[in-house]
Order: structure tokens, then C-alpha cells, then sequence
């Protein structure tokens, strides 16, 4: 079974919209979740953590994620997108190592 | 500026051939791993390394080997080319064991083999 499963693999959205991208866990692994973000043509870099504590999590560039361990899900939200967050979002979880969801593709429209 | 730093950004191989990339890192993190990227599977772990003279496999090891001579660099090397390696990879370290802290990732190199 996937440890992690991302549950769109794009999303289109207008400028300036609500944006959720819905990631899922196994619940046999641990809790401790990431959302990444991969721009064209570069790597990963980190946007938020849940490792503890409250859950909701607010991270870089206006972007926050509720953990919510009943429906062991992780999404990740922003309230008004800009067309610089077009990119590729990864959920990720720890199962003795990092397990990286399959991506979502977030387009951000004028 | 401080982080990971892969090379080369891009090659080509023929099918067979060998090659290693590069991976150095200059924030003194002990955990280190290669991650490989394939469209609509999003990052495999190949190999991860928890200090210096320790390795291990991850999820998709073969046909790939790795070494951690020193905590700064942990090169990952393609023994013989095949087709289903074309790829891109990722190096990535953290401070704490798998990542927990948040990776920093190099840039990656992008690989085709024909």
C-alpha cells in the first residue's frame, strides 16, 4: 500500500482563488508530514512540517496545511494564489525514510 | 552560498557505460540521500547515508552503488548504463536522520541513457 498518496495529479486554478491540494497517509506510518514544493527546473524545497503540537501548520509564501489524524489527511491550502505559485507540490511522510507522493501540478491562471 | 551543490546538471550515457555524480554539501549535515524523479512517481529513495563510512539501500537500489568518505560528500555511481535509468536526480541532506527537519536539496542532475 502507498504510504502517501496525492489525491490529484493536476490542479488549474485562476489567479487570486482558494487552492487545496489534498494529500492522504497510510496510518501505519508515523506523523511526521512535509509538503514540498519543486519549481521548474530546480529542486525541492521544503514549505512546511508537522511533526507535533497544533495542527494546523503555516509555512513559507502564504501556504498552510491541518493535519487531521481521523481522516489521515494532510492537505495543504492557500486562500488567493498567485501566478507564481504555479509549480509541483509533494506531500511526504516518514517511514523509516522519507516516502514521497506521486506530485500534484498546481497551474495558476491569469 | 551554503547548501547542495550536484554535478554534472545534465548527461547523456550510452547504454553500459559508467559514471558517477556528484554530491557535496558544506552545512555539516550527517544524512544524506539520492532521490530519483520519474513523471508521475514522484521521488524513489536510491541510497541514503546516516555519517560518514555508513550506507544503506533505500527503495530502489540496484544497479546503483554509493560511498561516504566524508560528511560533505556522497557520490552516487551508475555501474553499467541501462535505459530505465534515465532519470533526474536528487541529492538531499538534513541534519536529522531521514529528514525530519526538512531536507535541502541540490538542483539535480538529468540523465539519459541511450
Amino acid at each position: 500500500a502507498q504510504s502517501v498518496t496525492q489525491l490529484d495529479s493536476q490542479v488549474p486554478v485562476f489567479e487570486e482563488a482558494p487552492v487545496e491540494l489534498r494529500c492522504n497517509y497510510s496510518s501505519s506510518v508515523s506523523v511526521y508530514l512535509f509538503w514540498y514544493v519543486q519549481y521548474p527546473n530546480q529542486g525541492l524545497q521544503l514549505l512546511l512540517k508537522y511533526l507535533s503540537g497544533s495542527t494546523l501548520v503555516k509555512g513559507i509564501n502564504g501556504f498552510e496545511a491541518e493535519f487531521n489524524k481521523s481522516q489521515t489527511s494532510f492537505h495543504l491550502r492557500k486562500p488567493s494564489v498567485h501566478i507564481s505559485d504555479t509549480a509541483e507540490y509533494f506531500c511526504a511522510v516518514i517511514l523509516n525514510d522519507m516516502r514521497f507522493g506521486a506530485g500534484t501540478r498546481l497551474t495558476v491562471k491569469p | 552560498n551554503a547548501g547542495v551543490t550536484q554535478t554534472p546538471k545534465f548527461q547523456v550515457l550510452k547504454t553500459g557505460q559508467s559514471m558517477t555524480l556528484q554530491c557535496a554539501q558544506d552545512m555539516n549535515h550527517e544524512y544524506m540521500s539520492w532521490y530519483r524523479q520519474d513523471p508521475g512517481m514522484g521521488l524513489r529513495l536510491i541510497h541514503y547515508s546516516v555519517g560518514a563510512g555508513i550506507t544503506d539501500q533505500g527503495e530502489v537500489p540496484n544497479g546503483y552503488n554509493v560511498s561516504r568518505s566524508t560528511t560533505e560528500d556522497f557520490p552516487l555511481r551508475l555501474l553499467s548504463a541501462a535505459p530505465s535509468q534515465t532519470s533526474v536526480y536528487f541529492c538531499a541532506s538534513s541534519y536529522l536522520d531521514a529528514g525530519i527537519d526538512g531536507y535541502t536539496f541540490g538542483s539535480g542532475t538529468r540523465l539519459t541513457v541511450v
